[in-house]
């Protein structure tokens, strides 16, 4: 059964730090990698795909990374803002079967951003 | 290109009652996932349909149940309603879901309260 854990579970910075969120799977053997942001009462904005045959994807100022062989995914985020402050939840899709279209979460990290 | 549609976004019910929830997929994707998010138990997979098709269900009670229409709208059905229910039911959409690695997107979701 596939496990996802994010460390750490809550982060508070300031404003302009680099920082870098932790995700870790329990079975290698996925298709993707999903991270994404949750504002308070609201939907999942979709940040960054990795695929499985992908080390890394970058979109602006967040940068994602995987290592499939340990199960480990990091979403680095440079130069933070108070407008970063979220929910950001990592979410892996395994292979078809019984697992269509199904998606396991991470618990999330809460992430504060102060100025 | 429009996102991803539910309605309604809030419910409250009573204990007992049935609720029906809807979601409008991304135009052209055929895939479509319901979640159940609580605060203890995170996001939690319910069922995925593919072309008016349940591929896979989650581990829920059969009161929970879903539906897809021709046009890939998608409807998600509880009955018998009890305050464990209470929670933020989300919907993603995704062009092919478990086949290959496609991008999963997210609607704001429902909130349902039950008293």
């Amino acid at each position: 059964k596939q496990e996802v854990t994010q460390i750490p579970a809550a982060l508070s910075v300031p404003e302009g730090e680099n920082l870098v969120l932790n995700c870790s799977f329990t079975d290698s053997a996925i298709y993707n990698l999903q991270w994404f942001r949750q504002d308070p009462g609201k939907g999942l904005t979709s940040l960054l795909l990795i695929q499985s045959s992908q080390r890394e994807q970058t979109s602006g100022r967040l940068n994602a990374s995987l290592d499939k062989s340990s199960g480990r995914s990091t979403l680095y985020i440079a130069a933070s803002q108070p407008g970063d402050s979220a929910t950001y939840l990592c979410a892996v899709r395994i292979g078809g079967g019984t697992s269509y279209g199904k998606l396991t979460f991470g618990q999330g990290t809460i992430l504060t951003v102060h100025p | 290109k429009a996102g991803v549609t539910q309605t309604p976004r809030y419910l409250i019910k009573t204990r007992g009652q049935q609720v029906t929830l809807s979601c409008s997929p991304i135009s052209g994707h055929r895939s479509v996932s319901w979640y159940q998010q609580t605060p203890g138990q995170g996001l939690q997979f319910l069922f995925e349909y593919f072309s008016e098709t349940q591929r896979n269900k989650g581990n829920f009670p059969g009161r929970f149940s879903g539906r897809q229409f021709s046009n890939s709208r998608s409807e998600m059905n509880v009955s018998t309603l009890e305050l464990g229910d209470s929670a933020l039911y989300l919907c993603a959409s995704s062009l092919l879901g478990g086949q290959g690695g496609t991008e999963a997107f997210f609607g704001q979701g429902t909130r349902l309260t039950v008293v």
